[in-house]
């Protein structure tokens, strides 16, 4: 089986402040780790994700995450954050081979950017 | 194009009626998703086509059937739903289920509400 935690319901962050939105997950074998953003009342946009190699991943829109396999952490950050960044962010796992698994997603954390 | 497309946008919708969700893509992706959120949940996987055969089906009702014709075009039926049915509908696609670490595009959705 495979799970994701997303410890924070909500992260509130000062415009131009650094953000974190934290994310653990649980998989067997190697993982593959993805972040969307969901903004209200539209469908989940690709972020970025870890499939291999490097542990720090940039994306779009500023957005990089770093994994740590020692700790099971896939936290999404970006140095300066925006008020548009305020949005639904969801980590989602998955595994080689995995496609008759599907994606299994975290329950989200709303971030909140205030100016 | 690295669109998906989804329509309705919104659907009002009886217990006894009958209707249809429509989503469409034109990347050449192999596999489509049928998901279901409510608010403020992530997404639920329903669906899984994959060459357009059915690869997964998340022990969904037969109250939602759904079709895939072509490689482009995936639809979602719906007969006799009950209220808490209501939620948006999402479809997705991806390059091909297999490759797991390929990412899922996500269309708009369709809020469904049932009467």
């Amino acid at each position: 089986a495979q799970s994701v935690a997303q410890p924070e319901d909500q992260v509130n962050v000062a415009e131009g402040n650094p953000l974190t939105v934290k994310c653990t997950y649980s998989v067997s074998g190697n993982p593959y780790l993805f972040w969307y953003v969901q903004y209200p009342n539209r469908g989940l946009q690709f972020l970025l994700k870890y499939i291999t190699g490097d542990n720090l991943v940039k994306g779009s829109y500023g957005f990089e995450a770093e994994f740590n396999k020692s700790q099971t952490s896939f936290h999404l950050k970006k140095p300066s954050a925006l008020v548009s960044d305020s949005a639904l962010y969801f980590c989602a796992v998955t595994r080689p081979g995995g496609g008759a698994d599907g994606l299994t997603f975290g329950k989200g954390t709303h971030l909140i950017i205030q100016p | 194009d690295t669109e998906v497309t989804q329509t309705p946008k919104h659907l009002v919708m009886g217990m006894t009626n009958k209707k249809s969700l429509k989503c469409e893509q034109h990347m050449g992706h192999r596999a489509m998703y049928w998901y279901k959120q409510k608010a403020k949940k992530p997404p639920e996987l329903m669906f899984v086509y994959s060459y357009e055969k059915l690869s997964i089906n998340e022990s969904v009702p037969s109250r939602f059937s759904p079709e895939c014709p072509n490689s482009s075009l995936l639809n979602l039926h719906l007969h006799a739903l009950q209220p808490e049915d209501s939620a948006l509908y999402l479809c997705a696609s991806s390059q091909d289920q297999a490759s797991s670490y390929n990412e899922q595009f996500f269309g708009p959705g369709t809020r469904l509400t049932v009467l």
